[in-house]
This record gives structure tokens, C-alpha cells and sequence, in this order.
């Protein structure tokens, strides 16, 4: 079975200083790979997909990257964090588009306070 | 312009009521529907998909009105375990397989 892991679960962090999140999903090949972020008393914010090793789309402009080196691998950095990156990030899978279903599934998800 | 709305709640209810959601979505075009569930500090978890007119789970049954463009989640016998945010999300199409999710309504069901 698919299992999705993100590490760390919680973060403090001063303003200023870089971040690194990682997911990894194991038990698939070749997933999409989704960055979420859901800030207090908000809805969910799709910040990156990908659909395979390299290749990153961002959707909403901000000082956040993401990478993807390996298949089952997803990286999301900053090199200064803000106050308002705060928020729950989370990490998602779904199987690649040449199969039936576009289900999407989360990984625990990584607290993260700015302050 | 919203996409996906939900009525945010709170929907408070006692043990064994019904309760229904509704999530209206704004394209036409959209081929998949999906309800999460979403307890307090957790990740969301996939409660169901709706692929035609409906599904059925227990006493959990999600509809789809594609003529009036919402999907609806429907709880009988509530339990006290129901007791969580609900997420309705959308598939648009597209390679990158992207949902586009609503912001939850939260339920309360109460002794």
C-alpha cells in the first residue's frame, strides 16, 4: 500500500531564516506530487505541483520554491521566511493521469510558526 | 471568483440526526468530485469520490447535480466520531491532475 511521509511535523522558525520540508510517498511510481499550504481559518492553497522528477509548477507567486529530485521526493524551501508563511503545509500524491481517478491523498502535514 | 463554495458552519447536531452538506462549483466542465474529512489539527482524509450521479458508503451518500452544478454530502445517524471539517474538492481537467477545494464546513454532533 502507499504510505506519504513529511517531516518535521512541527516548526518554529525566525523570520528571516531558510526552510526545508520533505515528502516522500513510497508504494507508487511516477505520483503527482502537490505543496498545500492551509493558514489558520482558511481554506487549502495549492502552492506547487509536479508531475516528475525536475519539473515544478507554481501556482501563486511568493518566496517559496519547490524541487523534486528524485521520483517519490518532494522538496519545499525558502531561503528567508516571512511572517506570513506561516500555516499547515502539506504534502500530497495522486497516481499519474494515464490511469482512472484523480484522488489525491496527504501526508501528515508540517505545522510551521514564523515568528 | 470562488470556484468551490461551502457553507462554512458550524452545523451543530445531536447523536442520530441526518445532516446534508452542499458544494457548488462554478465550471461546467468538471469531471471529478471528491469529499474530504478533516479532523482539527489533521491532514485531510478522502471520504469519497463521485465519479456519475452518486455514491453510497454506509450511512455516508454524496450526490452529484450536474444540472445545477453542486455536489451534496448526506450523514445519517450521526455519531459523535462524525464530528470533523468537510471538504468538497473538484477536478477540472488538465495533465497535472490539480483539485480545487472548498473551505470546509465543520460539523458538531452532539450528545
Amino acid at each position: 500500500s502507499q504510505t506519504i511521509h513529511q517531516w518535521p511535523a512541527t516548526l518554529v522558525q525566525p523570520v528571516g531564516s531558510p526552510l526545508s520540508l520533505e515528502c516522500t510517498v513510497e508504494g507508487t511510481s511516477n505520483p503527482n506530487l502537490y505543496w498545500y499550504r492551509q493558514a489558520a481559518g482558511r481554506g487549502l492553497q495549492l502552492l506547487f505541483y509536479s508531475v516528475g522528477i525536475g519539473q515544478i509548477s507554481s501556482e501563486v507567486p511568493q518566496n517559496l520554491s519547490a524541487s523534486r529530485p528524485q521520483d517519490r521526493q518532494f522538496i519545499l524551501s525558502s531561503k528567508k521566511l516571512l511572517l506570513s508563511d506561516s500555516g499547515f503545509y502539506l504534502c500530497a500524491w495522486s497516481a499519474s493521469l494515464d490511469s482512472v481517478g484523480y484522488e489525491q491523498y496527504f501526508g501528515p502535514g508540517t505545522r510551521l510558526t514564523v515568528t | 471568483r470562488k470556484e468551490v463554495e461551502q457553507d462554512p458552519g458550524p452545523f451543530n447536531v445531536p447523536e442520530g440526526a441526518t445532516v446534508a452538506f452542499n458544494c457548488t462549483y462554478s465550471n461546467s466542465a468538471s469531471q471529478s468530485f471528491f469529499w474530504y474529512r478533516q479532523d482539527c489539527r489533521k491532514e485531510p482524509k478522502l471520504l469519497m469520490s463521485v465519479y456519475s450521479s452518486g455514491n453510497e458508503d454506509g450511512r455516508f451518500t454524496a450526490q452529484l447535480n450536474r444540472a445545477s452544478q453542486y455536489i451534496s454530502l448526506l450523514i445519517r445517524d450521526s455519531k459523535l466520531s462524525d464530528s470533523a471539517t468537510y471538504l468538497c474538492a473538484v477536478f477540472y481537467g488538465g495533465s497535472q491532475g490539480n483539485l480545487i477545494f472548498g473551505k470546509g464546513t465543520k460539523l458538531s454532533v452532539k450528545p
